[in-house]
């Protein structure tokens, strides 16, 4: 049972533009969410955080928002730049226990 | 402030052999936990520790995988008697506390 999900695998965004990187869950319970950027053969770097008594969340160029009645968050990134180019995970947590990954969105930004 | 550092970063066993992973979590830093992520997969919760006391241990396959956070030295993943499908990125992340989990460059365990 996958209780966090992103539904696209990957995402193609020219430089300067917004990308867009979605996510769902299932689990009400869920009071904390995360999103990490992964590198080939390295370990996920925290980009952002939003706890659920809040709907947005910005810095700098990444934004987080999070629409609790929809069991959606999203990540922008304004604007893309070609080092933006990862696979981004989203993950939720309940209470402060572990964290649950969804299975990640590659994002390639082309010049 | 040095970051969470996992070793070695790659592993290779036999069929039989055991694996030691090896984390020392960011300093100053009393939470420690550790992820599998096999191949086009994401990044699956194995357990959750702090110093001395497993807080957590749901994600743990139930034989051959044992995990401790002694009170000094690293955190050790302990792999027994390694099959192919143990093969996989074995990540450890660090907290000082709940929430933000700040990650190594995980251990590429290949088994043979």
């Amino acid at each position: 049972d996958q209780q966090v999900k992103q539904n696209s695998p990957s995402l193609s965004v020219q430089e300067g533009r917004i990308s867009i990187l979605n996510c769902d869950y299932t689990n009400s319970m869920f009071d904390y969410f995360l999103w990490y950027k992964k590198y080939p053969a390295e370990g996920p770097t925290f980009l952002i955080s939003i706890s659920s008594i809040k709907d947005k969340n910005e810095d700098g160029r990444f934004t987080v928002f999070l629409n609790k009645s929809a069991k959606h968050l999203s990540l922008h990134i304004v604007p893309s730049q070609p080092g933006d180019s990862a696979v981004y995970f989203c993950a939720a947590s309940e209470d402060t226990d572990k964290l649950i990954f969804g299975t990640g969105t590659r994002l390639q930004v082309f010049p | 402030n040095a970051g969470v550092m996992q070793n070695p970063r790659h592993l290779v066993r036999r069929r039989g052999q055991e694996a030691r992973l090896r984390c020392s979590p960011m300093k100053g830093h009393s939470h420690v936990y550790w992820y599998r992520q096999l191949p086009e997969e994401g990044l699956k919760f194995m357990v959750y520790l702090q110093k001395e006391n497993i807080i957590d241990e749901s994600g743990m396959p139930k034989e051959r995988f044992s995990a401790e956070f002694p009170k000094e030295g690293p955190s050790i993943l302990r792999i027994q008697q390694v099959v192919r499908g143990d093969s996989a990125a074995y990540f450890c992340a660090s907290s000082p506390g709940p929430r933000e989990q700040y990650f190594g460059p995980g251990t590429r365990l290949t088994v043979t």
